[in-house]
């Protein structure tokens, strides 16, 4: 079965400065990769997701990830921060066939300092 | 074009009492998922339906919950017997049954159990 690891539970970065959040997964194939952001007392928004082709994805806001196979990696990166950045960011892998197997990691909070 | 819809937000009930929650996918979506947000962790799959029926339901309690979605109306995510553990935030998020792997979440309901 997948699993999702996100090793950073808090991070806090100035504004202005670049980011980067850290996903690790574990699945035996190529899954689907997402990024997902929760404002406080929100749902989940979907930032940008991977399956197949360009390694490096561009999703909304700015941001991007970088699938690396060898690493088992999907990190988050956005250049230059904005206050309204500050959220929590989870990672997800999952499978779709028959069953639903979305598994998301534990989640980064960012917080963004003036 | 409304996003998914979750009520009520918000949900307070007693040790033993029942839980509904409620949800409306979004228009064309025929696939429904729940899932679990226990405070500071990720979200936890729980079930995953469509039309009248249930698809995969291997991350549901196997007491005291159940889910369905029926042909006309939103799906219910019922919770019998509520317990302090079930304090959560449930998210549901809906798919077109072309695209599991896009799934949009709604504002999720917060239960609390007293």
């Amino acid at each position: 079965a997948q699993s999702v690891t996100q090793p950073d539970i808090h991070i806090t970065v100035s504004e202005g400065a670049s980011l980067e959040l850290r996903c690790n997964y574990s699945y035996g194939a190529t899954p689907y990769l997402f990024w997902y952001v929760q404002s406080p007392g929100q749902g989940l928004q979907l930032l940008l997701k991977y399956f197949s082709g360009d390694t490096l994805v561009q999703g909304i806001k700015g941001f991007e990830a970088e699938f690396k196979r060898s690493q088992s990696s999907f990190n988050l990166r956005k250049p230059s921060v904005h206050w309204s950045d500050a959220a929590e960011y989870f990672c997800a892998v999952g499978a779709f066939s028959q069953n639903n197997d979305m598994r998301f990691g534990a989640g980064t909070r960012l917080t963004v300092k003036p | 074009n409304a996003g998914v819809m979750q009520n009520p937000r918000h949900l307070v009930r007693r040790r033993g009492q029942e839980a509904r929650l409620r949800c409306s996918p979004m228009k064309g979506h025929s696939h429904v998922y729940w899932y679990r947000q226990l405070p500071e962790e990720g979200l936890k799959f729980m079930v995953y339906l469509q039309k009248e029926n249930i698809i995969d339901e291997s991350g549901m309690p196997k007491e005291r919950f159940s889910a369905e979605f029926p042909k006309e109306g939103p799906s219910i995510l019922r919770i019998q017997q509520v317990v302090r553990g079930d304090s959560a935030a449930y998210f549901c998020a809906s798919s077109p049954w072309t695209a599991q792997e896009t799934q949009y979440f709604g504002p999720g309901t917060r239960l609390l159990v007293l």
